[in-house]
Parts: C-alpha cells; structure tokens; sequence
C-alpha cells in the first residue's frame, strides 16, 4: 500500500521558473516530512525536512509548503538551474518510527 | 557522505548464486538500512537494524538476509540471486536523535545485475 503518493512522475521546466512538486499521505500520525535530491550514479541527499508544526520551511531557493488539513506537502524551487536536474522524492515518518517511506520520485529536468 | 561506503558498487551475477553485499559506516550510528531501488518503485525498505545483532523486516524482506557483529558494518545477502533482484542498492544510516531526529543519509549504491 502505498502511504505517500507523489506527483509529477516527470517535470521540465524552463530556466528560472517555479517546478512544484506534490506529495500526499494517508498517515496521520506522520509528523517528518523529508525531500530527498538524487543525481544520477549518486545516493539520495537530504535536501530540506519539515514538521507538522509549521506551514512553510524554505532554506536558500528550495522551499517546503506544508497543508497539515489536506494530508499534503511540496517542494517549490525558487529560480530554478539547469544543475537542479535530479530526481526528488517526498518521504515521511512518524514519531519514534526509525522507518522513511518514500513517494515514487519525480525527475526534474530544468532547460536553459 | 556521512561516512558510509558500499562495495561492491557494481556486481553481475547469475541467477542462483549468493550474493553479499557490504555497507560500512565510519561514525558509530546505530541505525543502518538497506533499500533497493527500482523505477516507479522509489526507495524501498528491505531491512534494517537498530543496534548489533538487532535487525527487523521492511517492506521487501523476501528472498534476503542481513547482518549485523559490528556497530560499523550491516551486510545484505541475496541467499539465492533471482532476476527480480536486479536493482540498486542502497545503504542508509540516521542520525542519532540526540543529533537532530530522523535524517537518514545515504550511501552510493551498489547496481547489481543478475542474469
């Protein structure tokens, strides 16, 4: 069963604009929503996490957007590069849970 | 990198042999994790372990094996290599709790091919 649904499978954007990407939980009791950037050849990399107890975290250009009523959260990329091409998946846990679940993964494709 | 090395970091195999894949980690987390990634799969679980000798299931445990003597090394065998276990693999550690809570950091994957 998958407990977090993620969407687009795939995105591209042009140089500068605004990719969003959205993730949905049926979990209640999750409270740590992490993104995840992954680079061909390479692991995951934690980008920016957030909690239930805020609505936005934004770190540099990279930005969470988080809907606590509607089971739903996404990743914003402010002026968007062609080196944030990567894969970004959604994952979350809940408390003194040691397991991630992990959305499907979206593939970024930013254009100059 | 957090410290974490997998190997091997490519293996062909055949159908039917065991399989040993390695992770090691150099700053004595406790948690360590295997995931297998597929396309239109994401990340999945398939074991973990919380401590030496203390491992559990996760979503994709069938058909594999872990373990766990030291702090700083968490095995995955493939007891008898099938084609569906073709994929990359991948380690993770977390951070302790007292260090921040539930970030896991990966490793760099090792791609296995099984024929």
């Amino acid at each position: 069963q998958q407990q977090v649904k993620q969407s687009p499978q795939s995105l591209i954007v042009q140089k500068g604009g605004i990719p969003i990407i959205n993730c949905a939980y049926e979990n209640t009791a999750f409270d740590y929503f992490p993104w995840y950037q992954q680079f061909p050849g390479k692991g995951p990399a934690l980008l920016i996490a957030i909690r239930p107890d805020v609505s936005e975290k934004k770190e540099g250009r990279f930005t969470i957007s988080f809907n606590k009523s509607a089971k739903q959260f996404s990743l914003h990329i402010m002026d968007s590069q062609p080196g944030d091409s990567a894969t970004y998946f959604c994952a979350a846990s809940s408390g003194g849970n040691e397991k991630l679940t992990f959305g499907t993964g979206t593939r970024l494709t930013i254009i100059p | 990198d957090a410290g974490i090395t997998q190997s091997p970091r490519h293996k062909v195999t055949e159908t039917g042999t065991p399989v040993t894949l390695r992770c090691h980690q150099t700053e004595n987390h406790r948690y360590m994790y295997w995931y297998r990634q597929d396309p239109g799969h994401g990340l999945r679980l398939i074991h973990y372990s919380y401590g030496v000798k203390d491992t559990d299931k996760g979503e994709v445990s069938d058909g594999y094996s872990v373990s766990r003597s030291k702090t700083e090394d968490f095995l995955l065998t493939l007891e008898s290599a099938t084609s569906s276990q073709t994929s990359v693999y991948f380690c993770a550690i977390r951070q302790d709790w007292d260090r921040g809570g539930n970030e896991q950091f990966f490793g760099p994957g090792t791609r296995l091919t099984v024929l």
